[in-house]
């Protein structure tokens, strides 16, 4: 089946780094990714939806300028955390998805910024 | 935005009982429901997508009902083994499910005791 492999799977930063997480899609093109993060007890939430190309669309809530998300080709797109705080310490996780076959997720980053 | 609401939180059975559990969503301008299945430290997978109203799907053991008139669905799993041991996500289009996000419950926690 379709594999999106997601890296890191955990890391821990300390506080006004930048962190980035990659979003690689193995054996197919997608066209569109989501980013979602989740924090404890509560459920995924999407973040921006990006699709090749184009600039990521981001939604409410969700400062773009902090989080930056390249998806410069079919196979792969980035969420950078910039100058990550503690408040970001989340669990973030990526999806791909290709018209033709369907939406795979990512196995997730968590994210601990010290 | 979608209210999406499962129950319980979490459920602990015993091995070779049978179980299910519910997603309740608003029932006014449904698309589709997906339910994955998600073990720790892996990729959420998907179990069943469910579009009509009557809808029953199965898979193994797993099995799924959608009611969109009243705005739920049931999951089912009948003899209940260790490896069934997972969260199970309920999730819906947040739009019109073209290349949209999808809107997540908080999951159920499901326990297999041996």
């Amino acid at each position: 089946g379709a594999v999106v492999s997601q890296h890191p799977s955990w890391v821990i930063c300390k506080s006004g780094t930048s962190v980035k997480i990659e979003c690689r899609s193995l054996d197919f093109q997608a066209t569109t990714m989501f980013w979602y993060r989740q924090f404890p007890k509560q459920s995924l939430m999407l973040m921006a939806t990006s699709n090749e190309g184009s600039k990521a669309t981001y939604e409410q809530g969700v400062e773009k300028d902090k989080f930056l998300i390249n998806h410069a080709s079919l196979t792969l797109s980035t969420l950078t955390v910039t100058s990550a705080h503690p408040e970001d310490s989340s669990f973030y996780i990526c999806s791909a998805r290709n018209v033709m076959i369907g939406l795979f997720f990512g196995s997730g980053t968590q994210l601990s910024v010290l | 935005i979608l209210n999406v609401e499962q129950s319980p939180q979490s459920l602990h059975v015993q091995e070779g009982d049978s179980t299910n559990f519910t997603c309740s969503f608003p029932s006014s301008n449904f698309y589709a429901l997906h339910w994955y299945r998600w073990e720790t430290a892996k990729s959420p997978e998907a179990l069943f997508v469910m579009t009509l109203n009557g809808d029953e799907k199965k898979k193994g053991r797993i099995s799924a009902t959608l009611n969109t008139k009243e705005g739920y669905s049931y999951l089912y799993i009948k003899g209940s083994q260790p490896e069934d041991s997972a969260t199970y996500l309920c999730a819906l289009p947040y739009s019109g499910g073209g290349a949209d996000g999808l809107t997540f419950g908080k999951g159920t926690h499901l326990i297999i005791q041996p």
